[in-house]
Order: structure tokens, then C-alpha cells, then sequence
């Protein structure tokens, strides 16, 4: 199994560009989740999945979105980039995402720069 | 809002002491609480969970406890190498967000040999 997987591992933006960041998974996991991490601030949820075609909010949703049409797949869309989504992304799944004891698995993260 | 703290500060401790890092928590109790290690570059990786009623938790040389009055956990590491070398995050899930975790900010550990 490769796990949790994602690309690009590093992106450089300029201001007002778009972009995806891609996840995979292939643990047939139904949560998946992404998660934004800042210096200082811990990691903060910006969106999350409990199955295909179910997304909803996280803490720092502002400027993202995303979508899940398969099991496998859940890509995060910068719809306008700004400075303040500089910072590492990391995707993350786990079995249902209902159960309090769900283990979360980690991708190895991209690095976003947004100049 | 859910508040949770770990020491901000490095923690640097000599090969072979035991590690102490704490995590704290302000309001509800959460249903359980995890420990997460994390490497320079790479994502957080599962270490140990601990529920509501438990009191205490081992695996190999770690060692969680979570005292609910308190409002902490504690996360020990035994004879410490410098491979424990990094940042270690908890991680809380309360009974009204479902499966959703919130993490603390980490505590970096540095052991020196």
C-alpha cells in the first residue's frame, strides 16, 4: 500500500493564481481531510470528507474548496491564491472519521508558497 | 472555542533520561486523545491513543497519562535516544465533532547523545 499520497510536494504561486493539490489514498479509507500547518499554530482542519460526495467545513475553510467523487481521491482548490495560504498542507484519512478512536494516516504534505 | 497547549519551548534532555512532554486542555472532556510524532518535512505519524477512562497507557517505552480533572495528558518517553529527536503533537476528539481531531501546536524535543 502506498498510503496516503500527494502532489506537487513543493508549488510556488503568485498571488490570484489557482491551483489543486492532489490526495490519494488506497486504504479504502471513507474520512479524508486536509489540514493546514503554520508555524506556531499547530495543524488546523480547512476541509474534511466522511464518504463520496460528502464534504463539509473545517476551522479555516475561507479561499478553499473541495470535492470527493471517488473513495480515493480528495483534491483541496485554491480558487484565487493570497499570501496568507502560504504554509504546509497535509492530507489525511482514516477508516470512517465517526468512531472517536480513528487513527489518522498523513501524507507527506506539499509546501505552498504564494508570493 | 476548544483550547488546547503544549509546552511552546524545546525540550532538550540528555540520552538515556525520560522525556516528559504535556499536553493541556480548557472546557469539555474529550472522548480520547492521541499522540502523533512529526518529522522535519514529513507528516505526523500515530503513536499511542488513550480514552476518557483510562488513566494510563504503554507502549514499548512511551507512556501517556490523562488525568480528567487536570485537564492534561502526560506523554513520557523512557531512556530517551536521539532518534526520538522530534516534534510531538496531541490530539483530542470530543464527543460532539464526531471522528474530527483538534491538535495542540507540538512540542519539539531535542535528545542529545
Amino acid at each position: 500500500n502506498a498510503g496516503v499520497t500527494q502532489t506537487p510536494k513543493f508549488q510556488v504561486l503568485k498571488t490570484g493564481q489557482s491551483m489543486t493539490l492532489q490526495c490519494a489514498q488506497d486504504m479504502n479509507h471513507e474520512y479524508m481531510s486536509w489540514y493546514r500547518q503554520d508555524p506556531g499554530m499547530g495543524l488546523r482542519l480547512i476541509h474534511y470528507s466522511v464518504g463520496a460526495g460528502i464534504t463539509d467545513q473545517g476551522e479555516v475553510p475561507n479561499g478553499y474548496n473541495v470535492s470527493r467523487s471517488t473513495t480515493e481521491d480528495f483534491p483541496l482548490r485554491l480558487l484565487s491564491a493570497a499570501p496568507s495560504q502560504t504554509s504546509v498542507y497535509f492530507c489525511a484519512s482514516s477508516y470512517s472519521g465517526t468512531e472517536y478512536t480513528d487513527t489518522q494516516y498523513f501524507g507527506p504534505g506539499t509546501r505552498l508558497t504564494v508570493l | 472555542s476548544q483550547k488546547i497547549e503544549q509546552n511552546s519551548e524545546a525540550l532538550n534532555i540528555q540520552e538515556g533520561k525520560t522525556a516528559t512532554l504535556t499536553c493541556n486542555y480548557t472546557n469539555y472532556s474529550p472522548a480520547y486523545l492521541q499522540w502523533y510524532r512529526q518529522d522535519p518535512g514529513r507528516g505526523p505519524v500515530f503513536l499511542l491513543l488513550i480514552r476518557e477512562n483510562e488513566k494510563e497507557k504503554r507502549k514499548e517505552r512511551l507512556k501517556v497519562t490523562f488525568d480528567t480533572t487536570l485537564k492534561q495528558s502526560l506523554f513520557h518517553i523512557t531512556a530517551s535516544q536521539p532518534a526520538d529527536s522530534a516534534t510531538y503533537l496531541c490530539a483530542l476528539a470530543f464527543y460532539n465533532q464526531g471522528g474530527k481531531l483538534i491538535f495542540g501546536q507540538g512540542t519539539e524535543l531535542s535528545v542529545k547523545p
